[in-house]
């Protein structure tokens, strides 16, 4: 199975641009998606296919990559954005461990 | 708007089974492979099953975890999805959300069923 390795935690201020990588173990071409979760939530679809904006996000979020190496942005940070982001590739389904988001 | 409601989630004894349903509405159902995802409690998200549209025959994909302990099923006439498993073990406990892919990621989200495996 294709393993996706992300970065346990990040911590930012309000107002700033952050990136949070998910590199994968073998490539899965541009089948990689990003999730965003609260607490005692279900996760939220952000981005799919790498690259393209789910419906009702908003644009400060944004996703790049193709292969190997991908990254979610946001830009700018606002404090509700405090969660664990997710990504996923549906080259044979696995999801990364993610990546928590704090705000200073 | 767009509904997935788990359904069936409880308590069980290791070695017992549970069978888990999701109701769906707001979309068109048929045209979504639907999946199974668990989360443990303070983990992260696992992918248990997955199962096709009617014209790629209904086909199903299992999790090595759970490959020949649960199996995944739809009835599109009813728009719902389910999941029977078997010979639970202690580490399949888990909060289960059934999703909904049509993008390619999965799109809709259920609020999840808990599934307690202990003695």
């Amino acid at each position: 199975d294709t393993v996706l390795t992300q970065s346990p935690a990040l911590a930012v201020s309000p107002g700033e641009r952050v990136s949070i990588s998910c590199r994968a173990s073998e490539g899965v071409n541009s089948y990689m998606h990003w999730y965003q979760q609260k607490p005692g939530q279900q996760p939220k679809l952000l981005i799919y296919k790498a690259s393209n904006l789910a419906s009702g996000v908003p644009a400060r979020f944004s996703g790049s990559g193709s292969g190997t190496d991908f990254t979610l942005t946001i830009d700018p940070v606002e404090a509700d954005d405090t969660a664990t982001y997710f990504c996923q590739q549906s080259w044979n389904d696995t999801f990364g461990a993610g990546t928590k988001l704090e705000l200073k | 708007a767009v509904q997935l409601v788990e359904s069936g989630g409880g308590l069980v004894q290791p070695k017992e089974s549970l069978k888990i349903s999701c109701a769906a509405s707001g979309f068109t159902f048929s045209n979504a492979a639907m999946y199974w995802v668990r989360q443990a409690p303070g983990k992260g998200l696992e992918w248990v099953a997955r199962i096709r549209t009617k014209p790629n025959n209904y086909a199903t994909y299992y999790a090595d975890s759970v490959k020949g302990r649960f199996t995944i099923s739809r009835d599109d006439s009813k728009s719902m999805v389910y999941l029977q498993m078997d010979n639970l073990k202690t580490e399949d406990t888990a909060m289960y959300y059934c999703t909904a892919a049509i993008t390619g990621g999965f799109d809709y989200w259920g609020q999840g069923v808990m599934v307690t495996v202990s003695s």
